[in-house]
């Protein structure tokens, strides 16, 4: 089975510009999650889709970034414009959801590791 | 504000010498509590789901157990390939989204 696919691995970009990470899940998971990953620190949730709509968005920047899920299936996060404090590594992850409010394991990607100059 | 904290920070241990990682969590209300390794320049890899005080689970050298407050990773016989980065998350009965909240990971290192 494939699993999450992220792209690019790498992105080196100064601030002030903008960048977008592109990110494919596993076939069948309605559900898709972006992760920001300080060095040293544990993953912090961005945002959640449910298909292609929007579950939790509440510690988006969202005067900064955005993310979208066409057709239910992959997913674009982007930045606009880039800060240093940017510097992270951007998890995908996507899951079946949860069942009785509980829920099921997410499969994470590779992760996008952006450095902002 | 949902909290997770993890202790230690890292550890070092020599082949064969068992030794336990702890989480110590503070909801309102647990849903679930999960353990994810990370290895370096991958994404986290799903271990165990933990639901309820008194539960365990195992997989090969490791077992998880759940308290009221704290949940403990045990290594048993570690080897090399234990060493990676372990993270355990909670998911709380009043979050919206069911969003996990992850600690910040002991690191752990096996060495031969």
């Amino acid at each position: 089975e494939a699993g999450v696919a992220q792209s690019p691995r790498y992105k080196i970009i100064e601030k002030r510009q903008s960048v977008a990470f592109w990110c494919n899940p596993i076939s069948g998971h309605a559900t898709l999650y972006w992760y920001q990953q300080i060095l040293g620190q544990g993953p912090k949730l961005l945002i959640q889709f449910q298909n292609n709509g929007v579950v939790d968005d509440s510690q988006l920047p969202k005067d900064r970034f955005s993310a979208e899920r066409l057709k239910g299936v992959d997913s674009t996060l982007k930045i606009q414009p880039a800060k240093l404090e940017d510097s992270a590594v951007y998890l995908c992850a996507s899951s079946l959801g949860w069942t009785l409010g509980v829920l099921y394991e997410q499969y994470f990607g590779p992760g996008t590791r952006l450095t902002v100059t | 504000e949902d909290q997770v904290t993890q202790s230690p920070e890292a550890l070092r241990l020599q082949e064969g010498e068992s030794s336990s990682l702890n989480c110590s969590y503070t909801v309102s209300g647990l849903r679930g509590l999960f353990w994810y390794r990370q290895d370096p320049g991958k994404g986290p890899e799903f271990l165990f789901t933990l639901y309820s005080a008194g539960e365990e689970k195992e997989k090969e050298r490791l077992k998880a157990t759940l308290t009221k407050k704290e949940s403990f990773l045990h290594i048993t016989a570690p080897k090399p390939e234990d060493s990676a980065t372990y993270l355990c998350a909670v998911q709380a009965e009043e979050t919206s989204g069911s969003r996990l909240t992850f600690g910040e990971g002991t690191q752990l290192t096996v060495n031969p």
